[in-house]
């Protein structure tokens, strides 16, 4: 069975430009989260969906967007790149969200903004 | 005091050498607990969960102390292969982030 997947692997941006980057989740997996990890850092919580609606918001600014499709992929949208958004964004599903929530993790699309 | 803190580490510890690390939190009300494991240039993978009672699995142990809010990882008989980036995982369950990840700690087993 596949995992997760992403793409795409790596993206190269300069400043200013727009982003989408793309997921889609273990089959039967209807939970999508997305995180955000900077060289050092623990994975940073920006977006998770489940059956379709947003679950939870982590703190990035309006600049960073998410949704889920009916197949329960996935897309994270970010605006106006800026230096500091260059990280590994990390794409996770679960089969359930809640308490007993147990993540499963793509190999992360690596993006470097210019 | 942050959510999830972690002793970054690195642990350099030789072959066969048992190693703990430990993981502390600050919001009671989590609900539940994981240790994740990172290889360089690679996605977390669940390594373990965590629960009250502490579970085994092989050469790795976890504890969860509820009332002192920390949680434990114990890895006996290292190998090199245990070198990784190991990430404390606490799960709110409620509010905006249900799942909250510490900084991690790097463990190096050496020959």
């Amino acid at each position: 069975d596949a995992g997760v997947t992403q793409s795409p692997t790596h993206l190269i941006k300069t400043r200013g430009q727009h982003v989408t980057l793309r997921c889609s989740p273990i089959s039967g997996h209807k939970s999508v989260s997305w995180y955000q990890q900077v060289l050092g850092q623990g994975p940073q919580f920006i977006f998770q969906y489940y059956e379709k609606e947003e679950r939870g918001r982590g703190n990035f600014p309006d600049r960073f967007s998410a949704r889920q499709f009916p197949n329960y992929s996935s897309e994270l949208n970010v605006n106006a790149l800026l230096l500091g958004d260059s990280a590994l964004y990390l794409c996770a599903s679960s089969l359930v969200a809640g308490a007993d929530e147990k993540l499963f993790f793509g190999s992360g699309t690596q993006l470097s903004v210019l | 005091r942050k959510e999830v803190e972690q002793d970054p580490g690195p642990f350099n510890v030789p072959e066969g050498a048992t190693v703990a690390f430990n993981c502390t939190y600050s919001n009671s009300a989590s609900q539940s607990f994981f240790w994740y494991r990172q290889d360089c240039r690679k996605e977390p993978k669940l390594l373990m969960s965590v629960y009250s009672s502490g579970n085994e699995d092989g050469r790795f142990t976890a504890q969860l102390n509820r009332a002192s809010q920390y949680i434990s990882l114990l890895i006996r008989d290292s190998k090199l292969s245990d070198s990784a980036t190991y990430l404390c995982v606490v799960n709110l369950y409620s509010g905006n982030t249900p799942l909250v990840f510490g900084k991690g700690t790097r463990l190096s087993v050496i020959a």
